[in-house]
């Protein structure tokens, strides 16, 4: 069974629009999730993590993600999105000491 | 800062042959991972690393076998590839074998396997 799941395969937005990318999770016990950014030829890079506390984190790049327990959700955000922002985006679940990956989102930046 | 390090970045293989992908950190990190990405399936777990001289399966180990040469080394064998074994592999470390740890990623192997 899928851990983490998203459920967009690809946005489009435009220079300057904000952008929001879902991520839903299945696990029983207190989730700790992660958003990883992957520039096209590159590897992952980590854009914010939740573990406890504050369910609004903050992340690099202008990034922010907002946990949510009643929706299992855990979506990033960004207002104002840039042309650098184009990349592939994963949401991840830490399950016993591993990471498990959603698909990821494919992110476009039109001028 | 070299951080991750795998080589080679490209490689091409005729079904049966064999090859090792090679990883390297310079960041002093106990744990190591080796992961495969292919299209709609995310980054999956092949094997692990949690310390030197200890190496355990993750979620698709099959056709693969890893050696943690040393604490900077962890390297990724494929005895004899199959076409199904095309993808890109992702070399990655963190300081500890704990959920709460960043996992810091290599640049990646794009394996196309004919």
């Amino acid at each position: 069974a899928q851990s983490v799941t998203q459920p967009d395969i690809h946005i489009t937005v435009s220079e300057g629009a904000s952008l929001e990318l879902r991520c839903n999770y299945s696990y029983g016990a207190t989730p700790y999730l992660f958003w990883y950014v992957q520039s096209p030829g590159q590897g992952l890079q980590l854009l914010l993590k939740y573990f406890s506390g504050d369910t609004l984190v903050q992340g690099i790049k202008g990034f922010e993600a907002e946990f949510k327990r009643s929706q299992s959700s855990f979506n990033l955000r960004k207002p104002s999105v840039h042309w650098s922002d184009a990349a592939e985006y994963f949401c991840a679940v830490a399950i016993d000491y591993k990471l498990s990956f959603g698909a990821g989102t494919t992110v476009t930046v039109r001028a | 800062n070299a951080g991750v390090t795998q080589t080679p970045k490209f490689q091409v293989l005729k079904t049966g042959q064999s090859m090792t992908l090679q990883c390297a950190q310079d960041m002093n990190h106990n744990s190591m991972y080796w992961y495969r990405q292919d299209p709609g399936m995310g980054l999956r777990l092949i094997y692990y690393s949690a310390s030197e001289g200890t190496t355990d399966k993750g979620e698709v180990p099959n056709g693969y076998n890893v050696s943690r040469l040393n604490k900077r080394e962890f390297s990724l064998r494929l005895e004899s590839a199959a076409p199904s074994q095309t993808s890109v592999y992702f070399c990655a470390s963190s300081p500890l074998s704990d959920y709460k740890n960043i996992q810091y990623f290599g640049a990646g192997t794009r394996l196309s396997v004919l």
